[in-house]
Parts: C-alpha cells; sequence; structure tokens
C-alpha cells in the first residue's frame, strides 16, 4: 500500500487478556516506531527500530509490552495481561532511514479499550 | 537523554496569529519539524526546517529557529477554526532516523 497501515482499528478486550496490533509500514523503510497516545498524555514513545539493529526499548512502560518485526517490514505489538490504563490510541511510523530529511509516517493508529 | 517540551494548550481567538514554542536538548539535530494531527486522523508532517536555518516561511506558516537557545516556534497567521488540531515538535535527522517528539499542543480556536 501506500501508506502504513495498522491493524486493528478498535480493539475492545477484558482486562487480563493479551493483545496483538500490528503495523504494516511503508515498503523500503527502514525505521519504524510505535507510540502511544493517551487523553491528556500526549505521545510516548514506545520502542524503535532500525534496521537490523538491536531496537530501542527504553520507552517500553513494563515487562508486559513486547514487540518484535519480521523481515525488516511488519511489526507486532503485543501487550499481555492487559490492564485499564493500557487504553489508548498506538501509533505506528515509518521512516525511511539513511536520508538526512527523516519525515516520519503515520498510520492512522489502533484504538485500544481495556475493559 | 534528548528531550522534546512544548506546553500543552493554547487558545486564540479566529483571526489571531497563534505561536506555539518548543524547546528540545539534542544539539545534533539537523531537522526541527512540526506534525499536526486532527480530530480523530493520524499524524502528519506540516513542515520542518533545517538547523542551519534560522527562518521558513510557508504561506500562513513561519518557522522560526534558535539553535543557540535550542528553541523552536511555529506562527500561523490569521488563524482559522480549521487550523484546531494537536501540534508536535520534533527533533531528528541523520542516518538512524531518530525522531524525538513533544508531547504536542492543542490548539483550540475560538470564533
Amino acid at each position: 500500500g501506500a501508506g502504513v497501515s495498522q491493524s486493528p482499528s478498535n480493539k475492545v478486550t477484558e482486562k487480563g487478556k493479551d493483545v496483538e496490533l500490528r503495523c504494516d509500514p511503508i515498503s523500503g523503510h527502514t525505521a519504524l516506531y510505535w507510540y502511544r497516545q493517551s487523553l491528556g498524555q500526549g505521545l510516548e514513545f514506545l520502542i524503535y527500530f532500525q534496521g537490523n539493529s538491536a531496537p530501542d526499548k527504553s520507552g517500553l512502560p513494563s515487562d508486559r509490552f513486547s514487540a518484535e518485526r519480521t523481515g525488516g517490514s511488519v511489526s507486532t505489538l503485543t501487550i499481555q495481561r492487559t490492564q485499564q490504563e493500557d487504553s489508548a490510541v498506538y501509533l505506528c511510523a515509518s521512516i525511511k532511514a539513511g536520508q538526512q530529511n527523516t519525515e516520519a509516517f503515520f498510520g492512522q493508529g489502533t484504538r485500544l479499550t481495556v475493559v | 537523554g534528548e528531550d522534546v517540551e512544548q506546553s500543552l494548550f493554547l487558545s486564540v481567538r479566529e483571526g489571531d496569529s497563534s505561536v506555539i514554542n518548543c524547546t528540545y536538548t539534542d544539539s545534533s539535530s539537523t531537522y526541527l519539524y512540526w506534525y499536526k494531527q486532527e480530530p480523530g486522523a493520524g499524524l502528519q508532517l506540516l513542515t520542518y526546517i533545517f538547523s542551519n536555518m534560522d527562518m521558513k516561511q510557508d504561506q500562513r506558516l513561519t518557522v522560526l529557529l534558535n539553535k543557540k537557545d535550542k528553541h523552536l516556534s511555529l506562527r500561523i497567521a490569521d488563524t482559522q477554526t480549521g487550523d484546531s488540531a494537536i501540534y508536535f515538535c520534533a527533533e531528528g535527522g541523520g542516518s538512524q532516523g531518530n525522531l524525538i517528539f513533544g508531547k504536542g499542543t492543542k490548539l483550540s480556536v475560538k470564533p
């Protein structure tokens, strides 16, 4: 596709269940970010993948959160044993690194609601 | 580590100018960015400035960069209700694709 695609667009889950959020970045983009946007909290960095380097996981809020990026393309963010405070919009962005101007292209996000 | 700070809210009247301010910490940033997020939509790049420039103008938008003070501002002239959105400042650039965002400033435009 032409842009960054995220699925599902909306997810409602029960507290304690695991969820997987998917991001399809723009083809050829080597850098991929996950962010979380909570109401009134702004944009929170979660994790950053760059090529074959080890990901920067410094933003993950707890060990219930993990992410992987297979084949340098699709990424999955997994939240285990979801809690109500995990409710937020999860945004993925891809960047064509290697250029001076690193414009980030964002997906529409997955709105996660934990009930 | 690197950090980008911006105020969370700004309210202006239609027709006035809006100025959104941002400070950053990484002096090696190559580019500084402004992203816009309209209600219910994703973030989109609004404008950017190269770090060796001090001003960039694009129609109603003026970006000012004070590299010495690591201060970036976005001025919107003749602000319209359609400009109501969250504006994110970001610093980045270079071969690694690192990008650090501020938490966003919510601009409310009153008629």
